[in-house]
């Protein structure tokens, strides 16, 4: 597998709060992607991190890329109940390829 | 608003029955892949098409079919369903020309094996 974690994670918070969901991968990247899927829809991109950037923001989006730890993070701020979603990262199956990979997701689930 | 289209919504088929899945996208993008998801697990790459060729993964070479008859279509053929098959069926494209790294999904197909 590309992927560290093999199983969904799950996080439940209160509307307003931070979070910071994590994924690390196991072979070399040039990019990371960070999807999200609401409830009834297919996943949607959110934010696209290259291997040169060690940071990227996005409105209260903040994703990072680690290439020594081979590790990603994808952090909102100020969360809504809108929120909620399952979020995935995603890489190419190898470098320069045309197939990307997800990992298994992060269930977040945000409270009004 | 999604511009990837998958018919039907819902499927329902009969284990050993076969089940053709059909996606649409109206980007004119190059290349459109198919994606199964089960609950709790990541989606997973089934094959694409990069304009007329088709590359299937290894592990599910045999157990599923695709074509595409132009630009705009692409099915997912199963020959025979079995239990296993049931799961959300995401169709997505993407433009090598213009932003290869990111796919549009469809809203999915939830495929029910009984």
């Amino acid at each position: 597998s590309q992927w560290g974690e093999e199983n969904l994670q799950a996080l439940s918070i209160q509307e307003g709060e931070d979070v910071t969901m994590n994924c690390s991968y196991k072979t070399y990247t040039t990019v990371v992607q960070w999807y999200r899927q609401k409830s009834g829809k297919g996943p949607a991109q959110l934010i696209l991190i290259r291997s040169n950037e060690r940071e990227k923001r996005s409105g209260r989006l903040r994703a990072t890329l680690d290439t020594s730890s081979q590790s990603s993070s994808l952090s909102i701020t100020g969360t809504l109940a809108t929120d909620t979603a399952v979020y995935f990262c995603a890489t190419d199956a190898s470098s320069g390829s045309w197939q990307l990979i997800f990992g298994s997701g992060t269930q977040l689930t945000v409270m009004p | 608003d999604t511009t990837v289209k998958q018919n039907p919504r819902y499927k329902l088929a009969r284990v050993g029955k076969p089940v053709n899945l059909i996606c649409s996208q109206t980007m004119n993008h190059d290349t459109m892949y198919w994606y199964q998801k089960k609950p709790n697990q990541a989606p997973k790459l089934l094959l694409f098409y990069y304009d007329k060729i088709l590359n299937r993964e290894a592990d599910t070479f045999e157990k599923f079919q695709s074509s595409r008859p132009n630009n705009s279509f692409c099915s997912l053929y199963i020959g025979s369903a079995g239990l296993e098959y049931s799961a959300m069926y995401l169709c997505a494209s993407s433009s090598r020309q213009i932003s290869n790294e990111r796919l549009f999904f469809g809203h999915g197909t939830k495929l029910s094996v009984l």
